[in-house]
């Protein structure tokens, strides 16, 4: 069946502006999850959803990230007013309601100029 | 907060040996475990994962583990490897109760011929 998709694969910007990614998980997860890689700081856990609970944002850097799924299927991870730091890839994973397994999209490799 | 530490950030090895990627983790309540392969510009996929029961897990391609609670680690193995193999391996580990994963840094694996 279909895996988890991210959309930009790639996304160019430049400072200060915003960005929006998006992640559709796989169908029927009800758990979703952003991640952000880097080469300096690695992989790190950013926001967690489950269901219709309130999220788990205890990973965000900064007021500047938000995030947001929409009936409980689609989520948009918004950067605002980007930074030079922000560049990374940033990994999106659905899990069923266990939640023990994580799988992942291919990510969006996120450049801020 | 539980950490995971790669002892290795690169592990070259020629075709057909084989292969050790050491992962130790801290923690002061159950966690799962769980290797990770990331090929160039893919996102991650699950190789294994220990939940319970048995302490050595096998998974796809030939990979294994051993989960050992006494010396906090899930050393990763593969008795002989191939060109393909080569990629980035991340170990993780999730609280029993929980729902981030934290990574260790990574081990990059080059196989030669």
């Amino acid at each position: 069946g279909a895996g988890v998709s991210q959309s930009p694969s790639n996304k160019v910007t430049e400072k200060g502006k915003d960005v929006e990614l998006r992640c559709d998980p796989i169908s029927g997860h009800t758990a979703l999850y952003w991640y952000r890689q880097s080469l300096g700081q690695g992989l790190e856990f950013l926001i967690y959803f489950q269901g219709n609970s309130a999220p788990d944002k205890s990973g965000l850097p900064s007021d500047r990230f938000s995030a947001e799924r929409t009936g409980g299927s689609v989520s948009t991870l918004t950067i605002q007013r980007t930074q030079q730091e922000d560049s990374a890839v940033y990994l999106c994973a659905s899990s069923s309601g266990t939640g023990e397994t994580q799988y992942f999209g291919p990510g969006t490799r996120l450049l801020v100029l | 907060a539980q950490s995971v530490t790669q002892l290795d950030s690169q592990v070259p090895v020629f075709e057909e040996a084989p292969v050790e990627l050491r992962c130790n983790y801290s923690s002061s309540v159950s966690v799962y475990l769980f290797w990770y392969v990331q090929y160039p510009n893919q996102g991650l996929q699950l190789l294994l994962k220990y939940l319970s029961g048995s302490t050595l897990v096998k998974g796809i391609n030939g990979f294994e583990a051993e989960f050992n609670k006494s010396q906090t680690s899930f050393h990763l193995r593969k008795p002989s490897v191939h060109i393909s193999d080569t990629a980035e391996y991340f170990c993780a580990v999730k609280k029993a109760a929980g729902n981030k994963l934290t990574f260790g840094g990574g081990t990059r694996v080059l196989v030669k011929p």
